[in-house]
């Protein structure tokens, strides 16, 4: 069972670009997290998805940060108009069904990690 | 709100010893679960051990074992048998039982190990 797959790894943008960062949750599992991580911090909340829906977007900045999970396909992180300030990394969590007894557990992707020049 | 502490930036441990780091918590909530994960230098968030918080009886992961004081709010971390491996970034976690599925996270803990 392959696990939280993230991709890219490693982006690279300049200030102003749009920056799109994907996540594919473990096979089964259909609640997505994103967390954001600067340099030398801990993990910090983002957003929390499940298939088609917004659930908790508390943590999202309220301008150039958006999500989404569709019906089909990984979700998505978009950061428009980068600045230097969002070079972080960006990690990806899944979880299964409600109904499932490890629902409490997270499981973690190997993150994006975004450099804005 | 939930807020995670850990109040020890820094710890190092001669390899084969045993090291405890320290996590406490603030909830009004009195159902939750607290977790524990490293981060080594890969970056890579790994689950090491999960408590939830109706259980009295501590949890244990083969070298890994943690002392769960409810009263006191706390959530330590021990570690057995210290081997280079374990060298990383360990961050305590908290998420609510109901509701908020968030995990709020500590500051964490760099541990080096002594060969």
């Amino acid at each position: 069972n392959a696990g939280v797959m993230q991709n890219p790894r490693h982006l690279v943008r300049r200030r102003g670009q749009e920056a799109r960062l994907r996540c594919s949750p473990m096979k089964g599992h259909s609640h997505v997290y994103w967390y954001r991580q600067l340099p030398e911090e801990g993990l910090k909340f983002m957003v929390y998805l499940q298939k088609e829906n917004i659930i908790d977007e508390s943590g999202m900045p309220k301008e150039r940060f958006s999500a989404e999970f569709p019906k089909e396909g990984p979700s998505i992180l978009r950061i428009q108009q980068v600045v230097r300030g969002d070079s972080a990394a960006y990690f990806c969590a899944s979880s299964p069904l409600q109904s499932s007894s490890s629902t409490d557990t997270q499981y973690f992707g190997p993150g994006t990690r975004l450099t804005v020049l | 709100a939930q807020t995670v502490t850990q109040s020890q930036p820094e710890m190092s441990v001669q390899e084969a010893e045993t090291v405890t780091l320290s996590c406490t918590y603030d909830t009004s909530e009195s159902d939750y679960y607290l977790f524990w994960y490293k981060q080594p230098p890969s970056r890579q968030m790994i689950l090491v051990i999960r408590q939830e918080a109706y259980k009295q009886q501590n949890a244990t992961e083969n070298r890994f074992s943690v002392n769960f004081q409810k009263a006191a709010k706390s959530f330590s971390l021990k570690i057995s048998d210290s081997q280079l491996g374990d060298a990383a970034m360990y961050f305590c976690a908290y998420r609510s039982r109901s509701g908020n599925e968030k995990l709020t996270f500590g500051t964490g803990t760099r541990l080096t190990i002594i060969p």
